[in-house]
């Protein structure tokens, strides 16, 4: 079954606000991933993190690797209408692992 | 260059129908993955492929589920017979040789309902 846990489940948030989005894991992942999935398409790789306290940007987007391996955050600045969407964190125990996956949080930007 | 193919895109069957889905790999990637997303989760694996060997096929429900990939490119899963709980979003995904396990292209996936 799933390991991973995200937080909030949906969010509504204004066009031009910033958003955040965590994810935890009740076990350790050494690689944590961050995707986006649009409707009637399959998840599209945003970011990769590869180390404990990695902070990494993509854009408008920007995703930390927890410090206790444990979880990972994603933020969005400046939210537009195509960032709507479902996100969901990912991890790996190590980089030959399968990638488990989370839950999802459902983003929805009003114009 | 092509992405993952997959087809059909949806499909809608009664209990105990059999039911196949198809996926066309990106052309030179030996790494193919069958995915199961239920209604609000995320994707879970079902079966990973090496060209035509089954890797990793733990997650498979093999009562009623079986996959091939006979030639090392294209697959086909099939559920025989189908369960109410089968319904689904079936992703297939493809990796190029020596790339990092987590660089994965999804397909559109197939959607499949069964009534």
């Amino acid at each position: 079954g799933q390991q991973l846990n995200q937080s909030p489940q949906s969010m509504f948030i204004q066009e031009g606000e910033d958003v955040s989005m965590n994810c935890t894991s009740s076990s350790i992942f050494n690689t944590w991933l961050w995707y986006k999935q649009d409707p009637g398409e399959g998840p599209v790789l945003l970011i990769a993190l590869y180390k404990a306290g990695e902070l990494t940007s993509n854009g408008r987007l920007t995703a930390q690797f927890g410090i206790t391996r444990k979880d990972s955050f994603l933020n969005i600045s400046a939210s537009i209408p195509s960032d709507v969407g479902i996100y969901f964190c990912a991890g790996q125990k190590t980089s030959y692992d399968k990638v488990i996956f989370g839950p999802g949080t459902s983003l929805s930007v009003i114009p | 260059e092509a992405g993952v193919v997959q087809s059909p895109r949806y499909k809608i069957i009664e209990k105990k129908q059999p039911v196949a889905f198809w996926c066309n790999p990106i052309s030179g990637h030996n790494t193919l993955y069958w995915y199961r997303q239920n209604l609000g989760q995320g994707p879970e694996l079902l079966i990973r492929y090496e060209n035509e060997e089954a890797v990793d096929d733990s997650q498979l429900p093999k009562d009623r589920f079986s996959a091939e990939r006979l030639k090392g490119v294209d697959s086909t899963l099939k559920i025989q017979p189908a369960e109410l709980g089968d319904s689904a979003v079936y992703l297939c995904a493809s990796r190029g040789t020596g790339r990092a396990y987590n660089e994965q292209f999804f397909g559109p996936g197939t959607r499949l309902t069964v009534l």
